[in-house]
């Protein structure tokens, strides 16, 4: 099915470890970003890109990195994971007309950081 | 900096009744986009329903509704004979309308409990 695919669904990690979160999508999408979900809260976006080569910062990207050498993939690399990083993580894309409002988001991947 | 507020942690409902879930926002901005998510237990994000600020018309997709108010910068969602399936959280979400704006700012959640 097309759309946006996240990979892995569930991880745990030591504290001080790395590791990336995968994202793809087949949509052709220009524009792809990264949230966060904490237990009961909205989400929180991380870091975003408007198009292969181009990324920046959103709301909390402390102890994030991304990269965008494809238009289709776009991961998110955890440096150093802290407790704190514990979450549900997003991926989502939309194109990038004024049409294109319309976000789709991947399923979530499950991290927990002990 | 753009706000959005959902008052209500939890709303229960009987199957076939009808159900508003409210959301206000607060913005500067006079073109943006308000959306209507559904969560449920598998935590994938689900659009229900969007609406661009410049349209006057309320959107409406199936037995999902929404009440825009843009004075008074509410936006709230109505749900028409509800079913079983409709149980999960409803995040309501605000993306400023320009192109590049990728910021989607979102409420806290209300969790509908759907009572057979």
């Amino acid at each position: 099915n097309a759309g946006v695919t996240q990979t892995p669904k569930f991880q745990v990690l030591k504290t001080g470890q790395s590791m990336t979160l995968q994202c793809a999508q087949d949509m052709n999408h220009e524009y792809m970003s990264w949230y966060r979900q904490d237990p009961g809260m909205g989400l929180r976006l991380i870091h975003y890109s408007v198009g292969a080569g181009i990324t920046d910062q959103g709301e909390v990207p402390n102890g994030y990195n991304v990269s965008r050498s494809t238009t289709e993939d776009f991961p998110l690399r955890l440096l150093s994971a802290a407790p704190s990083q514990t979450s549900v993580y997003f991926c989502a894309s939309r194109h990038r007309t004024l049409s294109g409002n319309t976000i789709y988001f991947g399923e979530g991947s499950w991290l927990t950081v002990v | 900096a753009q706000t959005v507020t959902q008052s209500q942690p939890e709303m229960s409902v009987q199957e076939a009744e009808t159900v508003t879930l409210s959301c206000t926002y607060d913005t500067s901005e006079s073109d943006y986009y308000l959306f209507w998510y559904k969560q449920p237990p598998s935590r994938q994000m689900i659009l229900v329903i969007r609406q661009e600020a410049y349209k006057q018309q309320n959107a409406t997709e199936n037995r999902f509704s929404v009440n825009f108010q843009k004075a008074a910068k509410s936006f709230s969602l109505k749900i028409s004979d509800s079913q079983l399936g409709d149980a999960a959280m409803y995040f309501c979400a605000y993306r400023r309308g320009i192109q590049g704006a990728q910021k989607l700012v979102f409420g806290q959640g209300t969790r509908l409990t759907i009572n057979p």
